[in-house]
């Protein structure tokens, strides 16, 4: 397709079961980025991926979220023993670069019960 | 970090007024400005951009303008319609994103 997919569109799971979000870039899109957000709140930053690597992941809130994208193209969002409050919206987008236009994905909706 | 706010959180409009979001940054080295609208359900989508070497740029029914010197950002939009309503963003070249200000529009 022509726009950012993400995978599932939605997931429910288990509290302290661990899951995987799926996103795949606009292709030649160098640029990445992982979000989330909660009713009625803007998307908070995550991570920012250059490429392969974590250009800046200051945003992940603790050390149960990680993040790859090991061929610069496709991304993986992990989290791992879910929580309650892990329930959002996972947002991806991806760019050309910094200071360009970013494309944002559908979003994955995450229910942790 | 950098701060970025709005104004007002919430603005209510009558269709086919005009409509004012504006958005203040902290950060004086920012260069690159976008506005993004996300409607409900949906992931943000880009409206317009300006960098800071303009203080004005017009889009179809949109305009941005720019003001370094206070560090403001506004988005016009004119004759505001009905499908306009949505939470509004305006990002400081950094990919983050305050509050956001819900434009709703009344028939």
């Amino acid at each position: 397709g022509a726009g950012v997919s993400q995978t599932p569109s939605n997931k429910v799971t288990e509290k302290g079961k661990y899951v995987e979000l799926r996103c795949d870039p606009i292709s030649g899109h160098t640029a990445l980025y992982w979000y989330r957000q909660s009713l009625g709140q803007g998307p908070e930053f995550l991570i920012y991926f250059q490429g392969t690597g974590a250009a800046d992941d200051s945003g992940l809130p603790n050390d149960r979220f990680f993040a790859v994208r090991p061929e610069g193209s496709v991304s993986t969002l992990k989290i791992q023993r879910t929580e309650r409050g892990d329930s959002a919206v996972y947002l991806c987008a991806s760019s050309l670069g910094r200071n360009s236009e970013a494309f944002f994905g559908q979003g994955t909706r995450l229910t942790v019960v | 970090g950098e701060s970025v706010g709005l104004h007002l959180p919430t603005l209510s409009v009558q269709e086919g007024d005009n409509s004012i979001i504006n958005c203040a940054y902290s950060n004086s080295a920012s260069d690159y400005f976008i506005w993004y609208k996300q409607e409900s359900g949906k992931g943000p989508q880009f409206i317009i951009d300006i960098r800071s070497n303009m203080d004005k740029r017009q889009g179809q029914r949109v305009t941005v303008l720019l003001n370094k010197t206070v560090k403001h950002l506004s988005l016009q939009i004119a004759a505001t319609q009905p499908g306009d309503s949505a939470v509004y963003f305006c990002e400081v070249g950094d990919m983050r994103f305050g509050a956001g200000t819900r434009l709703t529009v009344k028939p």
